[in-house]
């Protein structure tokens, strides 16, 4: 079936650190791909999204790229804040647009 | 612009008894809308979906039931809540395929003791 996978964590950076997140999908068709960040307490706001191959997500200096020949959408930013802290969900919709899957999110900390 | 709202916020409530959440979208039209569980420091569970008006879809078998009685309201119910309902819920809307993303509400912190 369609799933995500990504790196559970969690993960602990030095402010100004360079992040990865890896994201990885298994999905029929084409989906869309997303990242989502639930800040404490709080729902989860879209972060970036990428509908097709090749496209680049960006937003508040994150970005990934929808790679298809290795099924991936890895987060990354080169210099994370201590505001950065929070979950971090990978996640795919399907093009009927009803089903969405999202992964297991990671937890990011970011020590000043 | 779309807006999502739940309440209420936070709630706790003893073991058998009922349970109502509201969720309720303006700016839109028709959405899809969604029922999520967050365990504490666990991933996402979709509990129920729903294409329209009376339309629902359950994901997993549980004591929750789900009722949409107008087009952008949902509402997540049970008749005797059990320890294992608490945990934080989550809305969610989608205008479906032309725009796949969701957008959740500000969620609700649920304690059964």
């Amino acid at each position: 079936g369609d799933s995500v996978t990504q790196m559970e964590g969690p993960v602990t950076l030095s402010e100004e650190a360079f992040l990865t997140i890896n994201c990885t999908y298994t999905a029929t068709g084409y989906p869309s791909l997303f990242w989502y960040v639930q800040y404490p307490g709080e729902g989860l706001q879209l972060l970036l999204k990428a509908t097709k191959a090749d496209d680049k997500g960006s937003n508040k200096g994150f970005e990934a790229t929808y790679r298809k020949e290795t099924t991936s959408f890895h987060l990354e930013k080169g210099s994370v804040q201590v505001s950065d802290s929070a979950v971090y969900f990978c996640a795919l919709s399907l093009p009927d647009g009803q089903n969405f899957v999202f992964g297991p999110g990671t937890r990011l900390s970011v020590l000043p | 612009s779309q807006t999502i709202h739940q309440w209420p916020a936070t709630l706790v409530q003893p073991v058998g008894s009922p349970l109502s959440l509201e969720c309720t979208v303006e700016g839109t039209s028709n959405p899809n809308l969604y029922w999520y569980r967050q365990a504490a420091g666990r991933g996402l569970q979709l509990l129920f979906y729903s294409v329209g008006i009376g339309q629902i879809s359950s994901e997993v078998p549980q004591n929750l039931s789900a009722s949409r009685p107008q087009d952008r309201q949902f509402i997540l119910s049970s008749k005797k809540l059990l320890l294992s309902d608490s945990g934080f819920y989550l809305c969610a809307w989608s205008s479906g395929t032309n725009r796949p993303e969701q957008f959740f509400g500000p969620g609700t912190r649920l304690t059964v003791l």
